[in-house]
């Protein structure tokens, strides 16, 4: 079955860094998503992208955040300067179609500890 | 923002017994999705639904769109083991973009052998 890969599993990093978290989508999917979950609470919608730009973003995805797809398989989320409450498990997804169609494949995420 | 209300927040159950729990909104949603989450890994989908009144069975999972769309539940029967984890509905909220899929705050279901 296809999978969302994403790496690193966990990332350590210390206030005021910079960290990229890496995805491989799922290959014929068009739609990608990163998305995070503060440990115990819902996960959170933080961006979605198509066709090389973004094309939606929620109030947590601020100007700290970006995203990119610097060649044909890759998606990664950049946070600029890391604060201690982007402490969260992030994870990305891809979709085939809009994912009111199909719903979506999650990785199994990238748990981010900001010290 | 807005809320998907799920409920309840937890169960303990006897493996064997049926479990059942549901999400409510205020607001009309276009889809429903349940998922499942294991520690430490990322949301599976279990079942999606895309009508009004649709009524899905995924082997021991059963789920239904509310027909007034701002409600779903999701049944499994027959609880086993394996069913441990947090279950969390979804959706997308009618007029909603595309692009953000609204959670509940999900269901932690355990079973007791």
């Amino acid at each position: 079955e296809p999978e969302v890969t994403q790496t690193p599993s966990h990332q350590v990093t210390q206030m005021g860094q910079e960290v990229i978290l890496r995805c491989v989508p799922i290959s014929n999917h068009l739609y990608f998503y990163w998305y995070r979950q503060i440990l115990g609470q819902k996960v959170e919608f933080l961006v979605s992208f198509y066709n090389n730009e973004i094309s939606e973003k929620s109030e947590i995805f601020d100007d700290q955040f970006s995203v990119e797809r610097p060649d044909g398989s890759n998606f990664t989320l950049k946070i600029r300067s890391t604060k201690l409450e982007d402490s969260a498990m992030y994870f990305c997804a891809s979709s085939e179609a809009r994912q009111g169609d199909y719903g979506y494949t999650f990785g199994s995420g990238t748990r981010l500890t900001v010290v | 923002g807005q809320q998907l209300n799920q409920s309840p927040q937890s169960m303990f159950i006897q493996e064997g017994e049926d479990v059942s729990m549901n999400c409510t909104s205020s607001s009309i949603f276009n889809t429903w999705l349940w998922y499942k989450q294991d520690p430490g890994e990322g949301p599976v989908l279990l079942i999606a639904l895309y009508k009004a009144g649709e009524l899905t069975s995924n082997g021991r999972l059963t789920a239904q769109f509310g027909i007034t769309r701002k409600d779903s539940f999701l049944n499994i029967s027959a609880s086993i083991p394996s069913d441990v984890g947090i279950y969390f509905c979804a959706g997308h909220k009618y007029g909603g973009s595309q692009g953000n899929l609204i959670f509940g705050k999900g269901t932690k279901l355990s079973v007791k052998p």
